[in-house]
């Protein structure tokens, strides 16, 4: 069964570092792009950004940039997500999602499960 | 960045509605457009991918059209387990981006 498997929800205060995880199982995990979709709590999707893990080339949205980390390990079939210094407005649902990185007609076809992420002091 | 749009953002239908969601974008975006399903805690499910093609598994009563800027999904014949929110995303750029989503209650 294809599969993308993400870690479990976590309680973070503002400034402290985190990584969560997506792991990949019943594909070749190198074919597809995996990509991170935030959620704020009430609101709609948003596209944060995505990893080649064939290659590690990402590519991250303009709001997103420079605040969160994309990064993947092909050893582990895992792609992470990573946070320096969270803040409160980063709480929300983030879910991992693969897309081929062949066909680009293609679009986001296996989902995880979501990650919640609460920050608050 | 491509710009999404809904129309409606919500809309009330009963079982058995035609229903009709439409989704714009800021440029030509060449059909790289894709619908997908959110119920209340859970992940995201695509439903349409290319702007018509059906996702494997995915009931007929479900349909995507449009091309350019402006594109439609179709739900024939609303059916209790429809009830959800729904996104257009495109695909075509570098930069994704998603609609703000449609809401389908009863």
């Amino acid at each position: 069964e294809v599969q993308l498997v993400q870690s479990g929800p976590v309680v973070k205060k503002p400034g402290e570092s985190l990584k969560i995880s997506c792991q990949g199982s019943g594909y070749t995990f190198t074919n597809f792009w995996i990509t991170w979709v935030r959620q704020m709590p009430g609101k709609g999707l948003e596209w944060m950004g995505r990893i080649d893990p064939s290659d590690s080339y990402s590519r991250y949205s303009p709001s997103i940039e420079g605040h969160v980390t994309i990064s993947v390990d092909k050893s582990r079939s895992t792609a992470y997500l990573q946070w320096s210094s969270l803040k409160a407005s980063d709480t929300a649902m983030y879910y991992c999602a693969r897309r081929s990185s062949s066909d680009f007609a293609k679009a986001m076809d296996v989902w995880g499960q979501g990650t919640s992420v609460i920050v608050s002091s | 960045d491509i710009q999404m749009t809904q129309s409606p953002s919500s809309l009330s239908a009963s079982v058995g509605d035609r229903v009709t969601i439409t989704c714009r974008a800021s440029e030509d975006i060449r059909n790289s457009l894709a619908w997908y399903q959110q119920k209340p805690g859970t992940a995201p499910k695509l439903l349409i991918y290319a702007a018509s093609t059906l996702e494997s598994g995915v009931p007929s009563r479900f349909s995507g059209s449009g091309s350019g800027t402006d594109y439609t999904l179709t739900i024939t014949s609303l059916q209790p387990e429809d009830f959800a929110s729904y996104y257009c995303q495109q695909y075509y750029t570098t930069l994704w981006t998603f609609g703000p989503g449609a809401k389908v209650e009863v």
